[in-house]
């Protein structure tokens, strides 16, 4: 079975500056890979996803990602958050042969401040 | 273009009642999947339903059940509540049998509180 694991579960960092959420995934066969945000009181949103070719992935919002095989992991980063972008952050997988059934990891909690 | 609603949005029972959640997809969208999120987790994956029929199942218990209908809304039921089933269910929609690498579109959930 595969899992998620988001190794920060907190974040703060200040308006304008580059942030990184970190995303590691443990599976013995090809996966595919989401990130969705979510804001309070709010479902979740694809910010973006990886399913193959090119390992640098760009999202909605200036979000991007890359996957990174040999180190089975799948990080997202913006060179400039905004408060706006205080939220939850969820990384998931999928397998390819059981369809789109999501594994979640526990969540990054990314905190903007002034 | 509507996109996933639920209700109710929130929800509050006692132990060893039954409740249903309800579901309605985007348009177009003939496969639902259900999710339990408590809190400070990430959501966990319940069941899907294509077409009608369930498509996939996650670890829960058979006191959690669904359903889906002709026009691809969907409820979840769980029976016998129990207080660890207090969290936030979400409930998603996708097209083409929930192929793996289409989009799930998310509705807001419907928060249950189990006394």
């Amino acid at each position: 079975a595969q899992s998620v694991t988001q190794l920060d579960s907190q974040v703060p960092v200040f308006e304008e500056a580059p942030v990184e959420l970190r995303c590691n995934y443990s599976s013995s066969v090809s996966v595919y890979l989401f990130w969705y945000v979510q804001y309070p009181n709010q479902g979740l949103q694809l910010l973006l996803k990886y399913l193959s070719g090119s390992t640098l992935v760009k999202g909605i919002n200036g979000f991007e990602a890359e996957f990174n095989k040999s180190q089975t992991s799948f990080h997202l980063r913006k060179p400039s958050v905004h408060i706006s972008d205080t939220a939850e952050y969820f990384c998931a997988v999928s397998r390819m042969e059981y369809g789109n059934k999501l594994v979640f990891g526990a969540g990054t909690i990314l905190r903007v401040k002034s | 273009e509507t996109g996933v609603t639920q209700s109710p949005t929130h929800l509050i029972k006692t132990r060893g009642q039954q409740v249903t959640l309800r579901c309605s997809s985007q348009s177009g969208h003939n496969t639902v999947s259900w999710y339990q999120q408590a809190l400070g987790q990430g959501p966990q994956f319940i069941f899907q339903y294509y077409r009608e029929e369930e498509n996939g199942r996650g670890n829960f218990p058979p006191r959690f059940s669904g359903l889906q209908f002709p026009n691809y809304s969907s409820e979840l039921n769980v029976n016998a509540l129990e207080l660890d089933d207090s969290a936030l269910y979400l409930c998603a929609s996708s097209e083409d049998r929930g192929l793996s690498y289409n989009e799930q579109f998310f509705g807001p959930g419907t928060r249950l509180t189990v006394l």
